[in-house]
């Protein structure tokens, strides 16, 4: 079945450091992928929409500036943190759709990259 | 009122139980649905799809109620290994389609 994989799992770094999180398709190509963030004990929160080749859709609430998405490739996309603090701490997903019709499709996610910021 | 709503438990139930929740939309024109299982500091992953017709994977069942906007889940004869957090996740289409997800339900079984 579709793959997604995500590095790096876990990443541990003074406040300050920008951060970058990788999202792959491994066996598909994805147009478009998802990054959740998701604070202990609560649900993922859609941060923004990843297209390949033009510029993200970023929810209300989350800064664009502050959380680079880049996606160059149809199997690649990255979110970068920058100049992260300690309330950037949380768990990040990314998912995408596997080929085909995907409005009916169930999202295929990344292991997650749990992200701590001292 | 939360577009999908679940009830965050926790549901502590004996090995060998029977247990049910529900998740509610608010938004009539969804049309995807699916149950999702997180375990502690994981990624989710795809339980089953929820179809009008319902839908049953051995011990789990999926059903979906449009005109009462709900879906479920049952777990029969559950599990040690059943123990997770169970997330509904419902996608609606527009000009943007739409993927929320619930706040989850976390089920414990007890030996």
């Amino acid at each position: 079945g579709a793959v997604v994989s995500q590095h790096p799992s876990w990443v541990i770094c003074k406040s300050g450091t920008s951060v970058k999180i990788e999202c792959r398709s491994l066996d598909f190509q994805a147009t478009t992928m998802f990054w959740y963030r998701q604070f202990p004990k609560q649900s993922l929160m859609l941060m923004a929409t990843s297209n390949e080749g033009s510029k993200a859709t970023y929810e209300q609430g989350v800064e664009k500036d502050k959380f680079l998405i880049n996606h160059a490739s149809l199997t690649l996309s990255t979110l970068t943190v920058t100049s992260a603090h300690p309330e950037d701490s949380s768990f990040y997903i990314c998912s995408a759709y596997p080929p085909g019709r995907y409005s009916n499709q169930p999202q295929h996610f990344g292991d997650g990259t749990r992200l701590s910021i001292l | 009122r939360k577009e999908v709503e679940q009830d965050p438990g926790p549901f502590n139930v004996p090995e060998g139980a029977t247990v049910a929740f529900n998740c509610t939309y608010s938004n009539s024109a969804s049309q995807s649905f699916f149950w999702y299982r997180q375990d502690c500091r994981k990624e989710p992953k795809l339980l089953m799809s929820v179809y009008s017709s319902g839908n049953e994977d051995g011990r789990f069942t999926a059903q979906l109620n449009r005109a009462s906007q709900y879906i479920s889940l049952l777990i029969r004869d559950s599990k040690l290994s059943d123990s997770a957090t169970y997330l509904c996740v419902v996608t609606e289409y527009s000009s943007a389609s739409k993927i929320i997800f619930g706040s989850g339900t976390r089920l414990s079984i007890r030996p």
